[in-house]
């Protein structure tokens, strides 16, 4: 089945730091990619959509400059936190759609746990 | 915000079967039941989905009612390692939506 490679699985960055999270399609291109993150105990929250060769879409509430999202290929999408404090501190998981119209759903990440000291 | 209500937990014994149920009263014509789990700190994996009939795969069986306002994924012969958060969604099959997700049913599977 569909793969979805992300990295890191832990990262632990002072505050103030960037740190960049990558979500790679394995088996498969993604045109559209999406990222969450889910705090300890809740469910996941979606925070925008990544579609390849174009701006990403945000949710409300989530700042754009401070997550910066890339897509520039049909497999890798990238998430690069910016000017880290400890309340980004979170569970950031992708997930990716294929292409071919996966009609399963989607495939996700194993998730990158963030923590900023 | 999520179209679907669970219980926020279950226990099950192990070796029995797991029935976890889920409301989605307002579901449309042209929209799929998925079901996927969580298992501590990893990432959300596919189980089943349907339409209207009946599904059964290896990891499930997926029981929709008739008038689709309510579904049951059965987990027949539980075990320890099923012990998760279950989240049941509503969305079409096709196009790039993103699944949205509600606070699912956390189960635990006892010894």
């Amino acid at each position: 089945g569909a793969v979805v490679s992300q990295h890191p699985s832990r990262v632990i960055c002072k505050s103030g730091t960037s740190v960049k999270i990558e979500c790679r399609s394995l088996d498969f291109q993604a045109t559209t990619m999406f990222w969450y993150r889910q705090f300890p105990k809740q469910s996941l929250m979606l925070m925008a959509t990544s579609n390849e060769g174009s701006k990403a879409t945000y949710e409300q509430g989530v700042e754009k400059d401070k997550f910066l999202i890339n897509h520039a290929s049909l497999t890798l999408s990238t998430l690069t936190v910016t000017s880290a404090h400890p309340e980004d501190s979170s569970f950031y998981i992708c997930s990716a759609l294929d292409r071919g119209g996966f009609r399963y759903g989607y495939t996700f990440g194993s998730g990158t746990r963030l923590t900023v000291v | 915000d999520a179209k679907t209500t669970q219980p926020p937990s279950m226990d099950c014994a192990e070796g029995r079967a797991a029935n976890l149920p889920c409301n989605h009263s307002t579901i449309s014509g042209n929209e799929y039941v998925y079901w996927y789990r969580q298992i501590h700190s990893q990432g959300p994996q596919y189980i089943i989905h349907g339409l209207k009939n009946n599904e059964t795969n290896e990891m499930a069986s997926l029981i929709i009612t008739e008038d689709r306002k309510s579904s049951t994924l059965i987990l027949p012969h539980a075990t320890l390692r099923d012990t998760a958060v279950y989240y049941c969604i509503v969305r079409v099959e096709a196009g790039n939506t993103p699944l949205v997700f509600g606070k699912g049913t956390r189960l635990s599977v006892i010894a």
